[in-house]
């Protein structure tokens, strides 16, 4: 199976801060990485296609890069609704595998 | 507006067997999608299951692959999970997700506890 770890696994920022996550594969998974954002108690929700497509209808302020084994997604300037937990997931391969999650707080 | 929901037991016995069904609305099940179940526990975070195509193909999670079974069922536009010899580690909340651009389409899961 091809692992998939992120970091840092939760971090606290203010409204406005940028906010970096990272996401390593075991190998390589090529650009076929997504990232999700989710809310307690609600299913995940693709921001992410493709290493750094946009999903229709989300923010721009959300944009991620990478390929190979190393990933990034990126809030420009965190908003009250972006807390959340985020996830990266590798579809290069079956069984596709998530990462641990990053929750971010409000500092 | 494509729209996944779950259904099925909330509560099984162990070794029993559980079984959900994801009905889908808004898109067809034999459109070119490949149509998902997912889980997700505090301590295991998010698990993908398998998934299945309209023609009956499937790929499941090594981990998981001897007690897993998927089926479609185009006439209602649904797809069906059936896991076996259930224990407490099965305990979860349980997603189907469409595999678009990503996991683009969830249904709003459903909590399934393994307990006598």
């Amino acid at each position: 199976d091809i692992q998939m770890t992120q970091s840092p696994s939760s971090l606290s920022a203010s409204v406005g801060d940028r906010v970096t996550i990272t996401c390593r594969a075991s190998q390589s998974v090529s650009s076929s990485l997504n990232w999700y954002q989710q809310k307690p108690g609600k299913a995940p929700k693709v921001l992410i296609y493709a290493a750094s497509s946009l999903q229709t209808g989300v923010p721009s302020r959300f944009s991620a890069s990478g390929s190979g084994t190393d990933f990034t997604l990126t809030i420009s300037a965190l908003q009250p609704e972006d807390f959340a937990t985020y996830f990266c997931q590798q579809s290069y391969r079956t069984p596709f595998t998530f990462g641990g999650g990053t929750r971010v707080e409000i500092k | 507006q494509v729209h996944l929901q779950e259904s099925g037991p909330g509560l099984v016995k162990p070794s029993g067997t559980l079984s959900l069904t994801c009905t889908v609305s808004g898109d067809s099940i034999s459109s070119t999608n490949w149509w998902n179940w997912v889980r997700q526990t505090p301590g295991k975070g998010l698990e993908w299951i398998g998934e299945i195509f309209h023609g009956g193909n499937t790929n499941y999670n090594p981990s998981l692959e001897s007690r897993v079974t998927m089926s479609v069922d185009k006439s209602m536009n649904h797809f069906s999970l059936e896991l076996t010899s259930v224990t407490a580690a099965d305990t979860a909340v349980y997603f189907c997700a469409r595999l678009g651009r990503g996991f683009d389409y969830w249904g709003q899961g459903t909590l399934v506890t393994v307990s006598s």
